[in-house]
């Protein structure tokens, strides 16, 4: 059974850092990988997907990447803002037709102005 | 992407009773899931959910405490039966479309 750790839990930063945010999973037989962001009060959006066959994305600030053979992916971002505070999911996907999504506990992050 | 909605937003419930929380897609999705979210966890798959077929259940949850509608391919409904304070959750709505996952806003349950 697919299991997926965050590190680190919490993050305190003051604005402007470079930092990195830590996924990585058991089973390395995963069809993409997902980064989500979850404001208090508020669902998930979603930030970026890696698929299995790729080793980054990038989206702005942001910049993800994927080593399946060694079952970890990283969440950078560049020039942190306050509006980055926020709890940042990693998420697994098996790609099994019906399964959903593996979750991490993700990683509460807060900006300080 | 599909955009999502679920209804209510919030409820405080008393123990013993049921709520039914309602998931509409603006598109036509084969895939729908329902994910809880207790507080200080991450996310947990509850069940899958496909349009004339019975929904999926992942280990530990049980169709007669989390009874699961899917009329139609917009639209799916939760609901959390005989409630107790340990269901006191977030309870996500969400649709796979092209491998993408896409999530509702959430309906936070306080059960007192």
């Amino acid at each position: 059974k697919q299991e997926v750790t965050q590190i680190p839990a919490a993050l305190s930063v003051p604005e402007g850092e470079n930092l990195v945010l830590n996924c990585s999973f058991t089973d390395s037989a995963i069809y993409n990988l997902q980064w989500f962001r979850q404001d208090p009060g508020k669902g998930l959006t979603s930030l970026l997907l890696i698929q299995s066959s790729q080793r980054e994305q990038t989206s702005g600030r942001l910049n993800a990447s994927l080593d399946k053979s060694s079952g970890r992916s990283t969440l950078y971002i560049a020039a942190s803002q306050p509006g980055d505070s926020a709890t940042y999911l990693c998420a697994a996907y098996s790609g099994g037709g019906a399964d959903g999504l593996t979750f991490g506990k993700g990683t509460h992050l807060i900006i300080q102005p | 992407s599909a955009v999502i909605s679920q209804k209510p937003s919030r409820d405080i419930c008393q123990r013993g009773t049921s709520l039914t929380i309602q998931c509409q897609v603006d598109s036509q999705v084969t895939m729908m899931f329902w994910y809880r979210q207790q507080p200080g966890q991450s996310l947990t798959l509850i069940a899958t959910a496909n349009q004339g077929s019975e929904a999926t259940y992942e280990s530990g949850f049980v169709i007669d405490k989390f009874p699961i509608s899917r009329p139609n391919l917009t639209f799916s409904t939760l609901t959390v039966s005989n409630m107790s304070p340990e269901d006191s959750s977030i309870y996500l709505c969400s649709v796979e479309e092209n491998h993408h996952q896409y999530f509702g806003p959430g309906t936070r349950l306080l059960v007192l």
